[in-house]
């Protein structure tokens, strides 16, 4: 399968404090992006990296990049409830901007 | 502004009977469409993938077909359901030639009895 993997499958922390979730990739990629699933709803795009690209941020959140280890990390910090939801990575390329989704990370955030 | 829409938000389907999900999209043209499943718990599976009217691409060996019979409209299928067909489908549209960035739209849950 070259579906990529999160780390960890599941994170549970208190509000105020930053979350951190890793993913690992199998494929080359031109981009790297994360999205996020609230219960039961479809994915929501947050945040997109190139391939030559190796830190990006978007408010809270921070996205990092290593294509020589092909891996890709999510922070969010400064947690809030309302950031619980599933956190999916997903690598693109290729004329048709298939996809390919990892495994993701459950995130709940006690407030 | 672009909307995804997907219909019905839930079914429950008896085991062989058909199967017709729904999706369109509003304020764009020539969109790359999507359709995934999702198990319990787990990541999106690509089932179905269309960049152009008449043009499917399947990823998967399965029970269910998709079609495109207009430029914004995708439908996914089945003639027979079986109870592994059960799950969340969810459809995606991308812009053709784009940055790969999908937008999804609410979900179907499927449950088949």
């Amino acid at each position: 399968s070259q579906q990529g993997e999160e780390d960890p499958q599941a994170l549970s922390i208190q509000e105020g404090e930053n979350a951190t979730m890793n993913c690992s990739y199998k494929t080359s990629i031109n981009n790297l992006q994360w999205y996020r699933q609230n219960s039961g709803r479809g994915l929501v795009h947050l945040i997109l990296i190139r391939s030559n690209e190796r830190e990006k941020h978007s408010g809270r959140l921070r996205v990092t990049l290593d294509t020589s280890k092909k891996s890709s990390s999510l922070l969010i910090t400064a947690s809030r409830a309302a950031d619980t939801a599933s956190y999916f990575c997903a690598n693109g390329g290729g004329a048709t901007n298939k996809l390919i989704f990892g495994t993701g990370t459950l995130l709940a955030v006690q407030p | 502004s672009q909307t995804i829409h997907q219909w019905p938000a839930t079914l429950v389907q008896p085991v062989g009977s058909p199967l017709s999900l729904e999706c369109t999209v509003e304020g764009t043209s020539n969109p790359n469409l999507y359709w995934y499943r999702q198990a319990a718990g787990r990541g999106l599976q690509l089932l179905f993938y269309s960049v152009g009217i008449g043009q499917i691409s399947s990823e998967v060996p399965q029970n269910l077909s998709a079609s495109r019979p207009q430029d914004r409209q995708f439908i996914l299928s089945s003639k027979k359901l079986l109870l592994s067909d059960s799950g969340f489908y969810l459809c995606a549209w991308s812009v053709a030639g784009g940055t790969d960035t999908q937008y999804f739209g609410p979900g179907t849950r499927l449950t088949v009895l």
